[in-house]
């Protein structure tokens, strides 16, 4: 069975700080996505890294993908209260349509 | 509405009792999938469908039912409801794997077994 470890589980920062999010596997995974989802909401996707050693950004947000890709991470730059949430990484194992998910880390970020 | 729904929001039922929760899709998409989210485990899959008429069983299969006669409908049903059923059911959707991976979901759906 495939697994996605995602540390830390919770977080709660000050605006401002910066902060990591892991995802880990022993497995590959052919590509490698990033939800955030609110409170009452479905999760929505931030980002798909697909060629190990990747990175990419989305404003504050930096993901990365892992060179022999069965890891990732998420580092966020100066947090903002906005940025509250929960946030999920996905790996799909191969082109079957599926995906795997890690546990989530709920961010707080306080104003 | 344009986009993925789901009915209902929210539902309490009984131990014992039939449920089915209900999933469209107004983009075509051929994949479908319905998930639980429960603390600490994240998004575990339930069911997914390919096409209309193939399913498939997922991670958490058990006294769950599915079905797929049309493309845009897949309704998850709960054949004789459970406490550790209670949870947030997400159905999701996408296009051919080869189109990319992204999935979009719904808003969910509250349920709680008493």
């Amino acid at each position: 069975t495939q697994l996605l470890e995602q540390s830390p589980q919770f977080l709660s920062i000050q605006e401002g700080e910066n902060l990591t999010v892991y995802c880990n596997s022993s497995s590959v995974f052919s590509s490698l996505q990033w939800y955030r989802q609110e409170p009452g909401e479905g999760p929505v996707l931030l980002v798909t890294v697909v060629t190990g050693g990747e990175v990419k950004k989305l404003k504050r947000l930096t993901f990365q993908f892992g060179d022999a890709r069965k890891d990732s991470s998420l580092h966020i730059t100066a947090a903002q209260p906005g940025d509250t949430g929960l946030y999920l990484c996905a790996g799909a194992p191969s082109n079957t349509g599926k995906l795997i998910f890690g546990q989530g880390t709920t961010l707080q970020v306080k104003p | 509405d344009a986009g993925i729904t789901q009915s209902p929001r929210y539902k309490i039922t009984e131990t014992g009792r039939q449920v089915t929760l209900m999933c469209h899709q107004t983009w075509s998409h051929s994949y479908m999938f319905w998930y639980r989210q429960d603390l600490g485990h994240g998004l575990r899959l339930i069911y997914y469908s390919a096409a209309a008429d193939i399913t498939d069983k997922g991670e958490v299969p058990d006294g769950y039912v599915v079905s797929r006669s049309k493309t845009e409908n897949f309704p998850l049903t709960l054949e004789s409801a459970t406490r550790s059923q209670t949870s947030v059911y997400f159905c999701a959707s996408r296009e051919d794997p080869r189109a990319g991976n992204e999935q979009f979901f719904g808003p969910g759906t509250r349920l709680t077994v008493l």
